[in-house]
């Protein structure tokens, strides 16, 4: 398998543009999250899908954030408008159907996003 | 809100020496993980805990889980340079139905660095 795939792995863009960053899950994966890290604050959870279904976007910081999964195999981030601040780290993970107290996830590669 | 808090921050050792990295929190967890994240990649799984006391070795890496499920301990024998990288773990919740399950808190990480 080739585990989770994301785009672009770096993305630079200035203040106010938009920002589309893309994860394709692992095969048969029921779970997709996004995480945003930084030095600061660390690994952080933004949003979460089950079968396609945001479950919970409570880590997502502003309405300039938004998160779509159309289907079971692509999913997007994006910022718009962006600011220096949302500079990070992305990533993108995935986890198979529940199994009892496991909750493994298999994270992508990251999309490094600078915002100048 | 379920913290980790991970110590130490930062690690800084010899070739040959043994180190332990701790895992605490006030909360009661269902299973905690062990991730390694190498730079410029994503975070990659190590090892789950499930049971309370719960021992688990891999190769020169045991991983303990706290009797009470709030806490765990990293220990690694005769370090290499191949060690290196960030270490963090990750606590998942109690479950409750569809909107915690899947949802993994993270520690602050510990950065190791392994010196030949």
């Amino acid at each position: 398998d080739a585990g989770v795939i994301q785009s672009p792995r770096h993305e630079v863009t200035e203040m106010g543009q938009e920002v589309t960053l893309r994860c394709k899950p692992i095969s048969g994966h029921d779970y997709l999250f996004w995480y945003r890290q930084t030095m600061m604050r660390g690994l952080e959870l933004l949003i979460y899908f089950n079968n396609n279904v945001p479950i919970d976007d409570s880590g997502m910081p502003e309405d300039r954030f938004s998160a779509k999964m159309p289907n079971a195999s692509f999913s997007t981030l994006k910022i718009q408008p962006s600011e220096p601040r949302d500079s990070a780290v992305y990533f993108c993970a995935s986890s198979p159907e529940f199994v009892v107290y496991s909750y493994e996830q298999y994270f992508g590669p990251g999309t490094r996003l600078t915002v100048t | 809100t379920q913290l980790l808090e991970q110590s130490p921050q930062f690690l800084s050792i010899q070739e040959g020496e043994n180190l332990t990295v701790y895992c605490n929190s006030s909360s009661v967890f269902s299973s905690l993980q062990w991730y390694r994240q190498e730079p410029g990649e994503g975070p990659v799984l190590l090892v789950t805990v499930v049971t309370g006391g719960e021992v688990k070795k891999l190769k020169r890496l045991t991983f303990q889980f706290g009797d009470a499920r709030k806490d765990s301990s990293l220990h690694i024998t005769a370090a290499q340079p191949g060690d290196t990288g960030l270490y963090l773990c990750a606590g998942a919740g109690r479950y409750a139905g569809g909107t915690s399950y899947g949802k993994l808190t993270f520690g602050q990480g510990t950065i190791l660095t392994v010196h030949p």
